[in-house]
């Protein structure tokens, strides 16, 4: 059974910070990685999905890495803002065949302060 | 391009009673998705819908109940509500041929049982 670990569990960091936010899976055949963003109480909004072929992807000062043999995947955020508070959620796919299923961690509330 | 839109936005209810959420994917997708997000939690894999069947489950009670319409659409029902219902449901919308394609959240409906 896949199990998806986010550390830490809560962040908070002054502007202008660079992070790092850690995500461990426990089965490493998955098909791709996901990291999610999600406001209170609102839904996800994806921000990086990195294939199971790829080593990093990037969108701006976001930068997603996975290492898939070891089960492990980083979020980088460059110069944080305030505007960067959320919880961050990552969320590993099974293999193509057993469907498009999402396994999350339980995500790290991040807290970015002016 | 409208996205993922969930309906309705909030909804309360008492032990017992049924209640049925809705949910529209985004356009040119043909896979729905349900997921359960407790408080503080992760979102957690209720049943994916494709071809107006049910393709995978995750661990929840018979009570929870699904279907897809032609349109794509879906609906979740939650047969004699508990307590431990209470939660925001999460509809994800994807496209079957694109394997590798971001899967969409909704905003969510938030359910209460009292």
């Amino acid at each position: 059974k896949q199990e998806v670990t986010q550390i830490p569990a809560a962040l908070s960091v002054p502007e202008g910070e660079n992070l790092v936010l850690n995500c461990s899976f426990t089965d490493s055949a998955i098909y791709n990685l996901q990291w999610f963003r999600q406001d209170p109480g609102k839904g996800l909004t994806s921000l990086l999905l990195i294939q199971s072929s790829q080593r990093e992807q990037t969108s701006g000062r976001l930068n997603a890495s996975l290492d898939k043999s070891s089960g492990r995947s980083t979020l980088y955020i460059a110069a944080s803002q305030p505007g960067d508070s959320a919880t961050y959620l990552c969320a590993v796919r099974r293999p193509e065949t057993s469907g498009s299923r999402l396994t999350f961690g339980e995500g790290t509330q991040l807290t970015v302060n002016p | 391009d409208a996205g993922v839109t969930q309906s309705p936005t909030h909804l309360i209810k008492t032990r017992g009673q049924q209640v049925t959420l809705r949910c529209s994917p985004k356009s040119g997708h043909d896979t729905v998705s349900w997921y359960q997000q407790a408080l503080g939690q992760g979102p957690q894999f209720i049943f994916q819908y494709y071809e107006e069947e049910e393709r995978q489950r995750g661990n929840f009670p018979d009570r929870f109940s699904g279907h897809q319409f032609p349109n794509y659409s879906s609906e979740l029902n939650v047969n004699a509500l508990l307590l431990g219902d209470s939660a925001l449901y999460l509809c994800a919308s994807s496209a079957q041929q694109g394997a590798g394609d971001t899967q969409y959240f909704g905003p969510g409906t938030r359910l209460t049982v009292l």
